[in-house]
């Protein structure tokens, strides 16, 4: 069975300083691996994908992940944080063979100080 | 257009009603989603249609009935619904269901009294 943890339900960092997202995942098969960001009474929108073409994956608003199958992580990283950039993160997977379903994490609140 | 769009945006019903929730896609994809999310929590599948059929049912109640009328048009009928089913719920849509994106729409925010 697959599953992502995410660590830190909550992530304060100051505007400027690096915003460091963690997700852990449990796979049997190569995964296909996702970062969703949602603001607030919004949906969910795409930050960026893994699907096994490069370990680190660039996305959206600078964000980028990369995939350690040794580790079975994929850690979102964004070099300076922006006050705009907060909102809930979630990690999510999907297997290959049915990629349809996706699990999402439990999410984390990202927090901007001025 | 990468709009999935969802009608009401709040809706407030008592537990005897019957409502429907209406998402909407026009990027020609032929797979369709309904998920629930509780505050402070991930979205939950409910539903998959796939080319019009459902195809993922993940056990949820029958006061809750998907219909997919075309390939655009995905609806989600409620009926005799209690008060922990409010929530927010998201529609989305992935190009066939296979290694696509999910592009999900701004949810309807439910509260069932």
């Amino acid at each position: 069975a697959q599953s992502v943890t995410q660590l830190g339900s909550h992530v304060s960092v100051s505007e400027g300083a690096l915003v460091l997202l963690r997700c852990n995942y449990s796979s049997s098969v190569p995964p296909y691996l996702f970062w969703y960001v949602q603001y607030p009474n919004q949906g969910l929108q795409l930050l960026l994908k893994y699907t096994s073409a490069a370990t680190l994956v660039k996305g959206i608003n600078g964000f980028e992940a990369e995939f350690k199958k040794s580790e079975t992580s994929f850690h979102l990283t964004k070099p300076s944080a922006h006050m705009s950039d907060a909102a809930e993160y979630f990690c999510a997977v999907s297997e290959r063979s049915s990629a349809s379903k996706i699990i999402f994490g439990s999410g984390t609140r990202l927090s901007i100080r001025p | 257009d990468t709009e999935v769009t969802q009608t009401p945006k709040h809706l407030v019903m008592g537990m005897t009603n019957k409502k429907s929730l209406k998402c909407e896609q026009h990027m020609g994809h032929r797979a369709m989603y309904w998920y629930k999310q509780k505050a402070k929590k991930p979205p939950e599948l409910m539903f998959v249609y796939s080319y019009e059929k459902l195809s993922i049912n993940e056990s949820v109640p029958s006061r809750f009935s998907p219909e997919c009328p075309n390939s655009s048009l995905l609806n989600l009928h409620l009926h005799a619904l209690q008060p922990e089913d409010s929530a927010l719920y998201l529609c989305a849509s992935s190009l066939d269901g296979y290694q696509e994106t999910q592009y999900f729409g701004p949810g309807t925010r439910l509260l069932v009294l």
